[in-house]
């Protein structure tokens, strides 16, 4: 069975000061993993998708990256405009559902 | 272009009704996607659409949930007999394939409140 654990499970941080969002993944056989942005009241935006570790994907202020065992979403000099649930999701094998993680919290304060 | 749409945004019922959820999903798209986010417990795969194949039923939590699919676009996800349990926001989403890699557009969701 697929696993997904993102942590920390809140992050605050001041404007301009960069983090980094883990994901750790289990998995038979990684097709994809997928970050999403969710803001409240709405359904998750989707931000990028990563197939094979060793790639990354830039958007903005977003970084994401993988491993075989993990991905990282690194923030640089964030916003307030960046503070939303930041959510993770893997798809493997021959299936086509996301399995998601819990999701981070992200506050940046002004 | 229009994304996913889903309706009603909100919905509160009593328990043991029954209630149907809609949703329309970006033209084009093949394949469709029910989730439910509940508080505490991130988001669960409910069933997925592709096509005319079978739908993949795998996530659905009882014989209570229900879903179908008509024309290959719009679907509605019935639960009958609500119970309090069922109480979350329940989201769909689509994508140009099924399968590995493809990445799902979501609706806004609709919030079910069970009382």
């Amino acid at each position: 069975e697929d696993q997904v654990t993102q942590s920390p499970e809140a992050l605050r941080l001041q404007e301009g000061e960069s983090s980094s969002l883990n994901c750790s993944y289990t998995v038979s056989g990684l097709r994809g993993l997928f970050w999403y942005r969710q803001d409240p009241g709405k359904g998750p935006e989707f931000l990028f998708t990563l197939y094979s570790a060793g790639e990354e994907k830039e958007k903005e202020r977003l970084k994401a990256t993988l491993t075989k065992k993990e991905s990282f979403l690194h923030i640089t000099a964030p916003k307030p405009e960046d503070s939303a649930t930041y959510l993770c999701a893997v798809q493997s094998g021959a299936n086509s559902k996301l399995t998601f993680g819990k999701g981070i919290t992200l506050s940046v304060r002004p | 272009g229009a994304g996913v749409s889903q309706s009603p945004s909100n919905k509160v019922t009593e328990k043991g009704k029954d209630v149907e959820l809609r949703c329309d999903p970006i033209s084009g798209h093949t394949a469709l996607y029910w989730y439910r986010q509940s508080l505490g417990q991130g988001l669960e795969f409910l069933i997925y659409f592709q096509g005319n194949s079978a739908p993949d039923k795998s996530g659905l939590p009882s014989d209570r949930f229900s879903a179908e699919r008509t024309g290959g676009s719009v679907s509605t996800l019935t639960i009958q007999r609500t119970q309090q349990e069922d109480s979350a926001v329940y989201l769909c989403a689509s994508s140009s394939l099924a399968g590995s890699g493809y990445e799902q557009y979501f609706g806004p969701g609709t919030r079910l409140t069970v009382t």
